[in-house]
């Protein structure tokens, strides 16, 4: 076990949704990570949030945002799914910015 | 640009040593990593080096950095069938903080 809990474990939805994707870093952690784990794609680095401040982002699309709260937990939030974003969503933390990451357990997100 | 490579797949006999092999284009990466993902699992953080090191051991992992070549590898000696997964190189620089992945080897194991 990581320490890191993601939330929830599995998520079906239709095109048009939104939903939102729950983050819990490892305790003492100030760094968040967000991923986007498909078949064609691999592993995409989406976004990178410091003690509730975006550092770092990536390929994340305009219809995704997240935010991490003072009690630094983050989430995730995807709207006007489409059926090209099901894939799998990591949640990772590290104590810094430059530390070694750990990574959760995952959201499936399966957009029908 | 920053790039990882992996070979896809990597097939080697029980009890046999595996050898995972990756490339990457940054030169100024400081930090390099071995993650693990098994079938409908997360990413374990193996092990990692950083870039002022040439390898690092641990049990029956051994990391070699050719930071001339941009060469990683793992070796995992006296391979198991718990050690069937996909392994994935990744590495960061100093100043930046998205960690780059390589697409993953998937190792698998033959009695």
């Amino acid at each position: 076990d990581s320490g890191v809990t993601q939330t929830p474990k599995h998520l079906i939805t239709a095109t048009g949704q939104r939903v939102t994707l729950r983050c819990s870093p490892r305790s003492g952690d100030l760094s968040v990570y967000w991923y986007q784990q498909s078949l064609d794609q691999g592993l995409q680095f989406l976004i990178q949030y410091y003690n509730g401040e975006e550092r770092a982002k990536g390929n994340i699309l305009e219809r995704f945002s997240a935010q991490q709260f003072p009690d630094l937990h983050s989430e995730l939030n995807l709207s006007s799914l489409e059926l090209g974003d099901s894939a799998l969503y990591f949640c990772a933390s590290s104590r810094g910015v430059n530390t070694e990451a750990f990574f959760g357990q995952g959201t499936r997100l399966t957009v029908v | 640009g920053e790039d990882v490579e992996q070979s896809l797949f990597l097939s080697v006999r029980e009890g046999d040593s595996s050898v995972i092999n990756c490339t990457y284009t940054d030169s100024s990466s400081t930090y390099l990593y071995w993650y693990k993902q098994e079938p409908g699992a997360g990413l374990q953080l193996l092990t990692y080096i950083f870039s002022n090191m040439d390898m690092k051991q641990d049990q029956r992992l051994t990391v070699l950095l050719n930071k001339k070549d941009k060469h990683l590898s793992l070796r995992i000696a006296d391979t198991q069938t718990g050690d069937s997964a996909i392994y994935f190189c990744a590495e960061r620089n100093s100043s930046a903080s998205k960690i780059i992945f390589g697409s993953g080897t998937r190792l698998s194991i033959r009695p």
